[in-house]
């Protein structure tokens, strides 16, 4: 069975400071990865997405950049962060064909 | 643009009594759609996916969806306390990317 792997759970970082989520999927191969963030009581917001290894879109223009080194790793990064990038990250995982996704456990992150 | 609606709620149901869930989605040309429950402080977990018109039952859920009058319902059997979480209608509109409605928060009351 698949399965996604996003960590960490929560993390507490200053404002300009880098940032770096990575999320893994097992048990599938060639899987589209999408990055969301989630404020507080708000919906889902998408920030990348990706078809295939190196194949990164954008969604929201913002100091976040995503990168697929390997089919079934994507990582979020960020040089410096802003207040404004609190929130709950998440990695979700689907096969084509607009297929389900299914969420990691997300990571809790915190900007002081 | 496509979009998907829900009512924000609060939606608060009896425990043991049905609770209905609604979503209206912008294209007529959609095929997938699904429903996910987050509980608070949680990341979102599928519970039901269907594809054509008509109803789609699994335990105490029931999704139907309507293509002709875009808009695909949840219904929740014999309402537990456990049930009460936010419920998100998501559709996907041709492209690999799915649109999530902000979702219904529904509480049982016991």
């Amino acid at each position: 069975s698949q399965t996604i792997h996003q960590w960490p759970a929560t993390l507490v970082q200053p404002v300009g400071s880098p940032l770096s989520l990575e999320c893994t999927v097992e048990g599938t191969s060639n899987p589209n990865l999408y990055w969301y963030r989630q404020a507080a009581g708000r919906g889902l917001q998408l920030l990348f997405y990706s078809v295939g290894i190196g194949q990164i879109s954008s969604e929201v223009p913002q100091n976040l950049s995503a990168s697929r080194p390997q089919d079934r790793q994507f990582i979020l990064s960020s040089k410096k962060l802003l207040l404004s990038d609190s929130g709950f990250y998440l990695c979700a995982w689907s096969a084509r064909g607009n297929q389900p996704q299914h969420f990691g456990d997300g990571t809790r992150l915190s900007i002081l | 643009q496509k979009e998907v609606e829900q009512n924000s709620g609060p939606l608060s149901v009896p425990e043991g009594a049905i609770a209905s869930l609604n979503c209206t989605y912008s294209d007529r040309g959609s095929q997938s759609f699904f429903w996910y429950r987050q509980y608070s402080g949680k990341s979102p977990e599928l519970i039901m996916s269907i594809y054509s018109n008509g109803d789609k039952e699994d335990g105490r859920f029931t999704a139907q969806l309507n293509k002709a009058s875009q808009y695909v319902s949840l219904l929740i059997r014999d309402s537990q306390p456990s049930d009460s979480a936010t419920y998100l209608c998501a559709v996907y509109f041709g492209n690999e990317k799915l649109t999530f409605g902000t979702g219904t928060r529904l509480t049982i009351i016991p």
